[in-house]
């Protein structure tokens, strides 16, 4: 049973650039959701997708997009970066958002935005 | 607004010891509870879920309790080891499909 990844593990990028971050999702699991944690904070819920659809969001900007592809797999997208976004980026997938499985999370994209 | 709190926000124990984290919650209308452990730099490993019918979950050395009403859960460690140093988070999960997290008990077990 594969696990859940991401990539990049590190990531270093300028206040008004984009970054795209990546997530494998669990072998098996339908749902995945980015999370936000800054330095010393628990995540903050960014969005959830179900099979391919936004199933969720919590409160960020619209400048916080992803995507689900038809694997699972997916992209957390964030445009006109700021410094205030520096964080751990986590991914989480399980199956059925609703059915009280746990989520399993991958190790995270650090993010610094200088 | 549900908000979760964790105490003690941080812990420093001999080894051998007993301990219990605390977390509570403002909502009590939570679908289940997740007690999670991160260690440094890493993501996060979910330790126990109690779903909201329970009171009560096992794993090992852990036992997490459930008192929906009153917007408490205990995440209770036997036998403490240094192996267990690590970050705790708790978290809920309402109607919303999103889980709510403390801000975690970073607990340092020494030998």
């Amino acid at each position: 049973e594969t696990g859940v990844t991401q990539s990049p593990t590190h990531l270093i990028k300028t206040r008004g650039q984009q970054v795209t971050l990546r997530c494998s999702s669990q072998s098996g699991h339908n749902t995945v959701s980015w999370y936000q944690q800054a330095l010393g904070q628990g995540p903050q819920f960014i969005f959830q997708y179900y099979r391919e659809e936004e199933n969720g969001r919590g409160n960020f900007p619209p400048r916080f997009s992803g995507l689900q592809f038809p694997n699972y797999s997916s992209e957390l997208n964030v445009n006109a970066l700021e410094l205030d976004d520096s964080a751990l980026y986590l991914c989480a997938s399980s199956f059925s958002g609703r059915d009280n499985s746990p989520l399993h999370f991958g190790n995270g994209t650090r993010l610094t935005v200088t | 607004k549900q908000e979760v709190t964790q105490i003690p926000a941080a812990l420093s124990v001999p080894e051998g010891e007993n301990l219990v984290l605390n977390c509570s919650f403002t909502d009590s209308a939570i679908y289940n509870l997740q007690w999670f452990r991160q260690d440094p730099g890493k993501g996060l490993t979910s330790l126990l879920l109690i779903q909201s019918s329970q009171r009560e979950q096992t794993s090992g050395r852990l036992n997490a309790s459930l008192d929906k009403s009153s917007g408490r859960s205990t995440l209770y460690i036997a036998a403490s080891q240094p192996g267990d140093s690590a970050t705790y988070l708790c978290a809920v999960c309402g109607n919303t499909d999103k889980l709510i997290f403390g801000t975690g008990t970073r607990l340092q077990v020494f030998p």
